[in-house]
């Protein structure tokens, strides 16, 4: 079956731009996730989604970050005025819901440059 | 403050080998664990994944051992195979899944032909 997919997979921003990262998770899956890959680095946490609901945003550096999920699949997070610290590949995650099996699954990343 | 660390960023085992990846904890709270596997410009791919409630869990050629007392939890690989080379993150999770994984910075796992 169909995987998580994201778009685009690159995207460069001049400072001060606004951008949009759009994630499909996996078909029926109830929890989303959105992590921040910098270089060298793992994944770190940014937010998480139940359904339509944002359960959790602890993870969200600035209030330059947000993310929607509205109609509980589709979820897009957005960076206003980005940051040459913004610069990172940025992963969402689904999993099959907060309870049984742990596992998350990973789409391939957006990778945002900031000039 | 990390909580997961990885403290190989790299390691080199010859095809046919036992590899054995190393990931120390800090936070008691974790109840679950996983090891994803990343190729270059791809997303972590899932292998395996262990309860704190065992000690040992086994997937084919994948076994990852928890050691609570110590905080510590490993991947072994038997045999490595080429496929195997990619970077290999540990990550941990707690409370009712509706959390986000926190991950170590990751071992860069080479396995020589």
């Amino acid at each position: 079956g169909a995987g998580v997919s994201q778009s685009p997979r690159y995207k460069v921003a001049k400072r001060g731009q606004d951008v949009a990262l759009r994630c499909d998770p996996i078909s029926g899956h109830v929890s989303l996730f959105w992590y921040q890959q910098a270089l060298g680095q793992g994944p770190e946490f940014l937010t998480y989604f139940q359904n339509e609901a944002q359960l959790d945003k602890s993870g969200l550096p600035s209030d330059r970050f947000f993310a929607e999920r509205p109609e509980g699949s589709v979820s897009t997070l957005k960076i206003q005025r980005t940051q040459q610290e913004d610069s990172a590949v940025y992963l969402c995650a689904s999993r099959t819901g907060p309870y049984g099996s742990y596992e998350q699954y990973f789409g391939p990343g957006t990778r945002l440059t900031v000039t | 403050d990390q909580q997961v660390k990885q403290n190989s960023p790299s390691l080199s085992v010859q095809e046919g080998r036992i590899s054995i990846l190393n990931c120390d904890y800090t936070n008691s709270m974790f109840d679950y664990f996983l090891w994803y596997k990343k190729y270059p410009a791809e997303g972590p791919t899932f292998l395996i994944s262990i309860s704190s409630i065992k000690d040992k869990n086994e997937d084919g050629r994948f076994t990852v051992f928890l050691n609570k007392s110590a905080k510590h939890l490993s991947l072994h690989i038997v045999p490595s195979q080429p496929g195997d080379s990619a970077v290999y993150f540990c990550a941990s999770g707690q409370g009712g899944g509706a959390d986000g994984l926190t991950f170590g910075k990751g071992t860069h796992l080479i396995i020589q032909p």
